[in-house]
């Protein structure tokens, strides 16, 4: 099956820092999701984004289909952003998450 | 969007015993899945839930063992069965009108002792 690889696995920043978080995927996909999974383990949707950048207060959010991967930009970090940041890629047959990356927001 | 809710929360089973997960959406839905979250790893999809038909399983798991339901468009079950201790996890009932732009429920959280 799809590999879908994220980095960094772990990030730990200051209030205030901008981060960019990248997923790769090893084969073509139809679309993509980010999704925020929040300490208590609830996952969010932040974007469905199969192509294009889109732009949601401080976070956007860019994939490069026929490069195979999609970035995540969070900017002026704020403690709340903290938990476990997600691609995933649907290949028309399945939905595949990907390693995710543990972000610490840290005052 | 959709509007998921997970019943319940989470609970802390005997090994041998099952478990029975209610997933409720507030609007009809094309499509449903379950998923299981293991400790500090990402997600892995259990099964697509069909309405009014088997669901379809994903390698490494059994209708035996993960018996789902999904008797309407808003509704479904899956039960966790004969749990032991590798079943502690977080599983996650998502669903969507298709199957690329998914919502999740908030996710039940097993233990078993």
């Amino acid at each position: 099956g799809i590999q879908v690889e994220q980095s960094p696995p772990d990030l730990i920043l200051q209030e205030g820092a901008n981060s960019t978080l990248r997923c790769n995927f090893s084969d073509s996909v139809n679309n993509l999701q980010w999704f925020h999974q929040n300490p208590w383990g609830q996952l969010i949707n932040l974007f469905y984004i199969p192509s294009g950048t889109k732009q949601n207060g401080r976070l956007s959010a860019t994939t490069v289909a026929t490069e195979r991967y999609s970035l995540l930009y969070i900017s002026s970090s704020q403690t709340t952003d903290s938990g476990v940041y997600f691609c995933a890629v649907d290949t028309g047959n399945q939905f595949y998450f990907g390693t995710g990356t543990s972000l610490t927001v840290i005052p | 969007s959709a509007v998921i809710s997970q019943k319940p929360s989470r609970d802390i089973c005997q090994r041998g015993t099952s478990l029975t997960i209610q997933c409720q959406v507030d609007s009809q839905v094309t499509m449903m899945f379950w998923y299981r979250q293991q400790p500090g790893q990402s997600l892995t999809l259990i099964a697509t839930a069909n309405q009014g038909s088997e669901a379809t399983y994903e390698s490494g798991f059994v209708i035996d063992k993960f018996p789902i339901s999904r008797p309407n468009l808003t509704f479904s079950t899956l039960t966790v069965s004969n749990m032991s201790p590798e079943d502690s996890s977080i599983y996650l009932c998502s669903a969507g009108h298709q199957q690329y732009e998914q919502y999740f429920g908030p996710g039940t959280r097993l233990t078993v002792t």
